[in-house]
């Protein structure tokens, strides 16, 4: 079954340390893996996508097709990243967005 | 600014009372996605138009309806909503050569009495 887990609802972190916000997954095929945000009274709007490997507002993720993750990573958070992450996949139908339950990022000042 | 429009923000409806929520878009996409999503839960396709093809998931209740009239709007009908139709209901586009980049409206909550 295709799935997407985020095992954190609530993270939460200092002004400066690093975060890191996990994504497992389950597919059986080749999966396309991104993670979306929505910050408050925001849209959910796409972050970054693994195919890209590129580093968004500081935010990089690495596809571990061998652990089957995708974490989100930043070596030191800033107040404005506080937000709701959903990690998601795509398979073989490409339009459709299989989403994590979400993790929501509070950094403390 | 090119974005998704959905209303109305609020909807409560009673028991059994069909209801329909809209969505507009001005980003000319030719794909349009409606989801449900639960409190504390991952948005769920419910379904989606690409172009005027209508896509319905398996496991979308027949209650649940769609209609897009035309590029830009996009209708979700409940035919009569239960109690566990509750949710927000988000809206989203995309186009055809870069499905995965999903716009998304700024939801309608629903609640049914």
């Amino acid at each position: 079954a295709q799935r997407v887990t985020q095992p954190e609802k609530l993270l939460s972190v200092f002004k400066g340390a690093p975060v890191e916000l996990k994504c497992n997954y389950s597919y059986s095929g080749s999966p396309e893996l991104f993670w979306y945000v929505q910050y408050s009274r925001q849209r959910l709007q796409l972050l970054l996508r693994h195919i890209s490997r590129e580093s968004i507002k500081g935010f990089t993720a690495d596809l571990n097709k061998g652990e089957t993750s995708f974490h989100l990573k930043k070596p030191f958070a800033q107040e404005e990243d506080s937000a709701m992450y959903y990690c998601a996949l795509t398979g073989d139908s490409s339009y459709k967005l299989i989403f994590g339950s979400g993790t929501r990022l509070l950094v403390r000042p | 600014d090119a974005m998704v429009i959905q209303n109305p923000r609020y909807q409560v409806t009673q028991f059994g009372k069909p209801v329909t929520l809209s969505c507009s878009q001005t980003l000319n996409h030719n794909v349009m996605y409606w989801y449900q999503q639960k409190s504390s839960q991952a948005p769920k396709l419910l379904f989606h138009y690409y172009d005027k093809d209508f896509n319905n998931e398996a496991d979308t209740p027949d209650n649940f309806q769609s209609r897009r009239p035309n590029t830009s709007f996009c209708f979700l009908d409940i035919r009569s909503p239960g109690l566990g139709d509750a949710a927000m209901y988000l809206c989203a586009t995309s186009s055809s050569g870069r499905l995965y980049e999903q716009y998304f409206g700024p939801g309608t909550r629903l609640t049914v009495t």
